[in-house]
């Protein structure tokens, strides 16, 4: 069966501090993968988007990047954090073909 | 792209009560229609999704209507129970399925 794991849980970064996630899905191939931000008692915005290895699609402009190493691994960036960029970030996948969107557990980043 | 609105962003009800929860979008060649629940500090989860080809679909205690014409979907949950009470999305998915918008989200509250 298909997993999708997402780390860390939780962190708590200083301003102008770097930033990496990681997200991985399991039991799939080429799957479709997704960064969303969720803001404290908000919707959820989405930040990026990746059909395939090294193809990345940005939403919105902002302090974030996104890159795609592997089929299965997406990773979301930051060279400097600000405080705006305090958080829940959830990752997610879809299958090639399907239409279910399936979330990650999610990371939860404060910046002080 | 597209755009979901979601209506109310706030919900109380009593136990036993219905809730609906309505949603708009703007892009007519979106195709797919998911909601999802969102406990507290939880990923979202699906709980039902529709597709343009169908105009009602109904699982258990949760209904989603779906009006093309009028570009709107709804959520119905009848006999409603103190478990129902969380943040509930809409969303809406373009015909290629590879970007998701999610309208702002419903908090419900079931009182018991």
């Amino acid at each position: 069966s298909q997993t999708i794991h997402q780390w860390p849980a939780t962190l708590v970064q200083p301003v102008g501090s770097p930033l990496s996630l990681e997200c991985t899905v399991e039991g799939t191939s080429n799957p479709n993968l997704y960064w969303y931000r969720q803001a404290a008692g908000r919707g959820l915005q989405l930040l990026f988007y990746s059909i395939g290895i090294g193809q990345i699609s940005s939403e919105v402009p902002q302090n974030l990047s996104a890159s795609r190493p592997q089929d299965r691994q997406f990773i979301l960036s930051s060279k400097k954090l600000l405080l705006s960029d305090s958080g829940f970030y959830l990752c997610a996948w879809r299958g090639s073909g399907a239409n279910v969107l399936t979330f990650g557990a999610g990371s939860r980043l404060t910046v002080l | 792209g597209e755009n979901v609105e979601q209506h109310p962003s706030t919900l109380s009800v009593q136990e036993g009560d219905s809730a609906v929860i309505k949603c708009t979008y703007s892009d007519s060649a979106s195709n797919y229609f998911p909601w999802y629940k969102q406990e507290l500090g939880k990923r979202p989860q699906l709980i039902i999704d529709i597709r343009s080809n169908v105009g009602e679909k109904k699982d258990q205690r949760i209904a989603v209507t779906l009006n093309k014409t009028a570009k709107h979907f709804s959520l119905h949950i009848t006999e409603t129970q103190p478990e129902d009470s969380a943040v509930y999305f809409c969303a809406a998915s373009d015909g290629i399925g590879n970007q998701f918008y999610f309208g702002t989200g419903t908090s419900l509250t079931v009182i018991p």
